[in-house]
């Protein structure tokens, strides 16, 4: 049972390239989460899904997108990074009833 | 709208100090207050949760309060030691929509032998 996964666990891109972000969680969990991590800020949502099919907008979503691939799979996509990209991206999932969200290691990104 | 305020940090104590780290929050509603931790290097986990007022969470020596008369959730620990070494988040769940966390800041916690 190994939870919530992320890869990569590090990342440097060049502005204006793209990439993609994967999450992948194996507790059965219906909802989804994408967070940004900033100093001084806390987590930011930037985008979720409550179950298999949907995606919504969170706090943060401009120059995200996401696909919920299948229930385990959630993946978030930069199309054209930018410098204000640089972060720590965290995925989340939590289960049906439970307030309880489990997180995954992070991927840190770095957009030069 | 709803937010959560966190003292800023860094915290630095030495151990087997006490600690509290102070939390308020503004919210509609009822909603469950959380506390997670964010060790160097990983992601956030769970520490503890208290989902109505006066609930007491407690896990790993660590307790907080659901004081809604004050909208307070202050975290609190007897004795730290150097393995307690972490960011902290104060977190809410909105009553009607458990689907979305509003995370504090965040209070980077120090403990030196």
């Amino acid at each position: 049972n190994a939870g919530v996964t992320q890869t990569p666990k590090f990342q440097v891109l060049k502005t204006g390239q793209s990439m993609t972000l994967q999450c992948a969680q194996d507790m059965n969990h219906n909802s989804m989460y994408w967070y940004r991590q900033d100093p001084g800020m806390g987590l930011r949502l930037i985008y979720y899904s409550a179950s298999e099919g949907t995606t919504d907008k969170g706090e943060v979503p401009n120059g995200y997108n996401v696909s919920r691939l299948n229930k385990r799979e959630f993946s978030l996509r930069l199309e054209s990074a930018a410098p204000s990209q640089t972060s720590v991206y965290f995925c989340a999932s939590r289960g049906d009833r439970i307030e309880t969200q489990y997180f995954g290691p992070g991927t840190r990104l770095l957009v030069l | 709208g709803n937010s959560v305020t966190q003292m800023e940090g860094p915290v630095t104590l030495s151990e087997e100090a006490f600690l509290t780290i102070n939390c308020t929050y503004t919210a509609t509603g009822y909603p469950s207050l959380f506390w997670y931790v964010q060790y160097p290097g990983e992601g956030l986990q769970l520490l503890l949760k208290a989902t109505k007022a006066d609930d007491k969470g407690s896990n790993k020596g660590f307790e907080a309060t659901y004081r809604k008369e004050t909208t307070s959730f202050h975290l609190e620990k007897g004795s730290v030691q150097v393995s307690d070494s972490a960011v902290y988040f104060c977190a809410l769940s909105r009553s009607y929509n458990t689907d979305k966390l509003i995370f504090g800041t965040g209070t980077r916690l120090q403990v030196f032998p």
